[in-house]
C-alpha cells in the first residue's frame, strides 16, 4: 500500500537560514504533490502545487522539489523567520484511483531569533 | 468572505449521546471531506462527497455517518459516540475532486467523549 513519510522529528533552524523539509512516498507514483502549512489547532493551509513533470516550483520564499525517481518532494524556506514556525505537511495524490491527496503526517519547523 | 465553517468548535460529551457537527462552505464546492487529527497520527480522512448525495468511506469511517443534501453542508454525525473518538475534526472542501485543486479547511472541531 501507498506510504508516506515526512521527518517526525521537529526541525530546529536560526532565523535567516534555509529551512528544508522532506517528504518521501513508496509503492505508487503520484502525478502532483501539495504542501500545506499548519498552526497549532487551525486548519491546514494550502501552500503550493507541484505536477510530476515541474522539477522545481516557487512560491516568493517557497521552493518545492519533485524527483519522481528518488520518490521525494523536498520543501524549501529560504531565509527563515520565526513566523514561519509551524508544522508543514506533505500531500501527494491519492493511489488506486483515488485523487484526493492523502497526507503525510508532518514536519515540525521551529525557527529561533 | 470565501470560508469553511464548522459547530461547535468544542465540545464535550458523554458515551452514547449522539451529535453532530456540522459544515457549511459558501464557494460552490463540489467535493467535501472530514478528517480527524489525532498526535502522531497526522490527518485521516473519515468521509467524503464528490457532490450532492454522492458519498463515501475514507479511511476511517467506523462510527461516523455523513450526508450532502445541500451542496453546501456535509454534517457529520456521531450516532453512539465513544472515548476513542475523542479527536480534533476538520471538515475541508474542494473546487473539484481533482488532487490539482487545493482543499480548504474549517478550523476545526475539538471533540471530547467521556
Amino acid at each position: 500500500s501507498q506510504k508516506i513519510e515526512q521527518n517526525s522529528e521537529a526541525l530546529n533552524i536560526q532565523e535567516g537560514k534555509t529551512a528544508t523539509l522532506t517528504c518521501n512516498y513508496t509503492n505508487y507514483s503520484p502525478a502532483y504533490l501539495q504542501w500545506y502549512r499548519q498552526d497549532p489547532g487551525r486548519g491546514p493551509v494550502f501552500l503550493l502545487l507541484i505536477r510530476e513533470n515541474e522539477k522545481e516550483k516557487r512560491k516568493e520564499r517557497l521552493k518545492v522539489t519533485f524527483d519522481t525517481t528518488l520518490k521525494q518532494s523536498l520543501f524549501h524556506i529560504t531565509a527563515s523567520q520565526p513566523a514561519d514556525s509551524a508544522t508543514y505537511l506533505c500531500a501527494p495524490e491519492g493511489s488506486g484511483g483515488s485523487y484526493i491527496p492523502t497526507f503525510g503526517r508532518g514536519t515540525s519547523l521551529i525557527v529561533h531569533p | 468572505e470565501a470560508q469553511v465553517t464548522q459547530n461547535p468548535r468544542y465540545l464535550i460529551t458523554v458515551t452514547g449521546k449522539k451529535l453532530t457537527v456540522t459544515c457549511s462552505q459558501n464557494m460552490n464546492h463540489e467535493y467535501m471531506s472530514w478528517y480527524r487529527q489525532d498526535p502522531g497520527l497526522g490527518l485521516r480522512q473519515i468521509y467524503y462527497s464528490m457532490n450532492v448525495e454522492v458519498t463515501d468511506k475514507g479511511d476511517v469511517p467506523e462510527g461516523y455517518k455523513v450526508s450532502r443534501k445541500e451542496k453546501r453542508n456535509f454534517p457529520l454525525i456521531l450516532e453512539s459516540p465513544s472515548p476513542n473518538q475523542t479527536s480534533l475534526y476538520f471538515c475541508a472542501s474542494s473546487l473539484r475532486t481533482d488532487p490539482t485543486y487545493e482543499q480548504y479547511f474549517g478550523p476545526g472541531t475539538r471533540l471530547t467523549v467521556t
